[in-house]
This record gives C-alpha cells, sequence and structure tokens, in this order.
C-alpha cells in the first residue's frame, strides 16, 4: 500500500540554523500539507501546497517557513533559522483530491530538537 | 476551532466493541465527518470518513445520525493495539482544505 515518507525521522539542530524536512507524498497525490505537533499539544496545520504554489498557510507559518517541489517527487519544508519552540514533530500529508471526498494520508514524521 | 465534542478518554476490554461518541452540532450540509486515529506520537492515520449515509470499512464503522449532529466509531473487535487518540473531524472534503484537529478522545484497550 503506498505510504507517504518522511526524512530524517529525527533532527536536532542548534537555535539559528536552518533545517530542511523531507517528503514523499504519495506518487500520484496532487495535494500536499504540513502539520507539527508540539510535545503534548493537538496537531496543527501549516500549509497546505498545491500545483506549485501555496493554497493556505497558517498564522504559525511565517516568513521563517518556506515549502518546495524542487522536483516530481519531493516536498520540503524548509525554516530558515530555528527558535526554540519549533522543537516539534512534523508531519507531512498528501492527498489525490481528484473530484469529491479528499483524504488526507500522513507521514511518519519528523522529530525535531531544537537546542 | 475544531467543530467536533469528544469524550476525553474511554477504555475498551480486549475483544469488545469500541464505541467512539462525538458531537458535531455545527456541522454544514457540505461537511463530511472524517476519523483518524495517532497511536503514540506516529502520524495520524485515516480511518473512515461519511457524509450521512453509514459506512463501514476493514477497519471501523462509522454511524452518522439522521440530523447529522453526532456520530459514532465502531471498533468492532478492539485489540490493545488499538489503543491510541481517536479524532473526530468535520471538513469540506476538497483538496487544499486544512483539517483541524481537536484533541480527540484517548482509549485504552485493557486486557
Amino acid at each position: 500500500e503506498p505510504e507517504v515518507t518522511q526524512t530524517p525521522s529525527h533532527q536536532v539542530t542548534q537555535m539559528g540554523q536552518e533545517v530542511i524536512l523531507r517528503c514523499v507524498p504519495i506518487s500520484n497525490h496532487l495535494y500536499f500539507y504540513w502539520y507539527r505537533q508540539i510535545l503534548g499539544q493537538k496537531v496543527e496545520f501549516l500549509v497546505s501546497f498545491y500545483n506549485n504554489e501555496i493554497s493556505e498557510k497558517s498564522e504559525i507559518f511565517d516568513d521563517q517557513f518556506s515549502v518546495e517541489r524542487p522536483d516530481g517527487s519531493n516536498f520540503t519544508l524548509k525554516i530558515r533559522s530555528t527558535k526554540l519552540e519549533d522543537s516539534a514533530m512534523y508531519f507531512c500529508a498528501s492527498s489525490e483530491a481528484l473530484g469529491v471526498q479528499e483524504t488526507q494520508y500522513f507521514g511518519p514524521g519528523t522529530r525535531l530538537l531544537v537546542l | 476551532d475544531a467543530k467536533t465534542t469528544q469524550p476525553p478518554s474511554m477504555d475498551c476490554a480486549e475483544g469488545r466493541a469500541a464505541n467512539l461518541p462525538c458531537n458535531h452540532s455545527t456541522i454544514s450540509g457540505n461537511e463530511y465527518v472524517y476519523w483518524y486515529r495517532q497511536i503514540h506520537s506516529q502520524g495520524p492515520q485515516y480511518i473512515i470518513h461519511g457524509l450521512k449515509n453509514n459506512e463501514t470499512n476493514e477497519m471501523a464503522s462509522l454511524i452518522i445520525t439522521e440530523d447529522r449532529k453526532s456520530s459514532t466509531l465502531i471498533l468492532p473487535h478492539a485489540t490493545l493495539r488499538d489503543t491510541a487518540v481517536y479524532y473526530c473531524i468535520v471538513r469540506v472534503a476538497l483538496g487544499g482544505f486544512k483539517t483541524i484537529f481537536g484533541a480527540g478522545t484517548r482509549l485504552f484497550v485493557k486486557a
């Protein structure tokens, strides 16, 4: 069964450093998303992406964040200058979304720890 | 904010049916009911979704009331591996729409 994959599974970085989280969505999917979950808190929406453009972004997704689909398979989230409060699990999701009844499928996540 | 209300936790005996309720009294006509679960800190796992008819798949059944203001997710024979946080979500089923997660129901399946 096709799955969303994410790399790395864990990332430790120093405050102020740039990090890139990578995702490989399910191959025929057209919509891509990033969510995050701070330890002990709810899963929060960050951004949605379609046709090489951001469809929607949350207040969390400020100028320090960017997304890119650099090739036909990868979808990346970049944090330019990490802060302590960026420590969280980051989940990528994708959906096929042809017609109605779109279902988002989530990857296993990247645990980011900012020191 | 999430448009659903779920009990914070529930217990279920292994092998018995787990019935997880959800209230969504402000659901709009074009919104579907989705259920996901999250085991420990893994990525949310899709379970099932529906609009107004009851739905069943290999994982669970979804019962939606006629007025669509509430629903119940049924795991017919719960196992220890079903211990997880279960999220009831209402959303438009079109691409690009964000999924808003609430706190969910923490289901403990006990031997």
